[in-house]
């Protein structure tokens, strides 16, 4: 089993959409999370990190739940800029800071 | 201000030739990661530095793969006898030290074996 799991898509949308991507870890014991952004060619970004409480950045928003040990992205009114793929990591505690990351999935809005 | 670099951006070898691949981290981190990310796949780790020291090599695939940074800035991932297998992107990233900082990547290296 991967350790971080996500969907690869693509998930085709079209634009002004709601679209929500799921990610589970293996690790009972990771301990920070993130959602990466990665274009075609480029190399990822960091998006958000991810609390337990949850939290939102425009039009972002990060859940965790650690008793399902499962992370979620929600992006509302999307836009075509919005095309790219987004990684799911985690951080394993003791891991010193060495990031564990899913296999992406892919998003693509559409006219 | 300038982001991490790495050089070259594309390397085209043969089955069994040794190459290096360099990476320039953004001035002031101390923490420098080398990952590596196959078609289709996320990035993983290789190694990662914290000053001159490897503080964690457990992610390179075997003893054809080192990596230095002598200086506590610049580092080069060397591959020995490459194999068609080691063909990929391979990224470097950098962060201040300290647990959860932003870890920044730069374009990458793709290597391709023929």
């Amino acid at each position: 089993r991967k350790e971080v799991e996500q969907d690869p898509g693509p998930f085709n949308v079209p634009e002004g959409a709601t679209v929500a991507f799921n990610c589970t870890y293996s690790n009972s014991a990771s301990q920070s999370f993130f959602w990466y952004r990665q274009d075609c060619r480029k190399e990822p970004k960091l998006l958000m990190s991810v609390y337990s409480s949850g939290n939102e950045d425009g039009r972002f928003t990060a859940q965790l739940n650690r008793a399902s040990q499962y992370i979620s992205l929600l992006i509302r009114d999307s836009k075509l800029s919005d095309s790219a793929t987004y990684l799911c990591v985690v951080n394993l505690a003791g891991g010193g800071n060495k990031l564990t990351f899913g296999t992406g999935t892919q998003l693509k809005v559409e006219l | 201000g300038a982001g991490v670099s790495q050089t070259p951006s594309n390397k085209v070898t043969e089955k069994g030739k040794y190459v290096e691949l360099r990476c320039d981290p953004i001035s002031g981190h101390t923490a420098l990661y080398w990952y590596r990310q196959s078609l289709g796949q996320g990035p993983e780790f290789l190694i990662y530095f914290q000053g001159t020291g490897a503080a964690d090599d457990s992610g390179l695939p075997n003893d054809r793969f080192f990596a230095v940074r002598p200086e506590g800035s610049v580092s080069t991932l060397k591959i020995q006898r490459t194999e068609r297998g080691d063909s990929a992107v391979y990224l470097c990233a950098s962060s201040q030290s300290g647990l959860n900082n932003e870890q920044f990547f730069g374009p990458g290296t793709r290597l391709t074996v023929l």
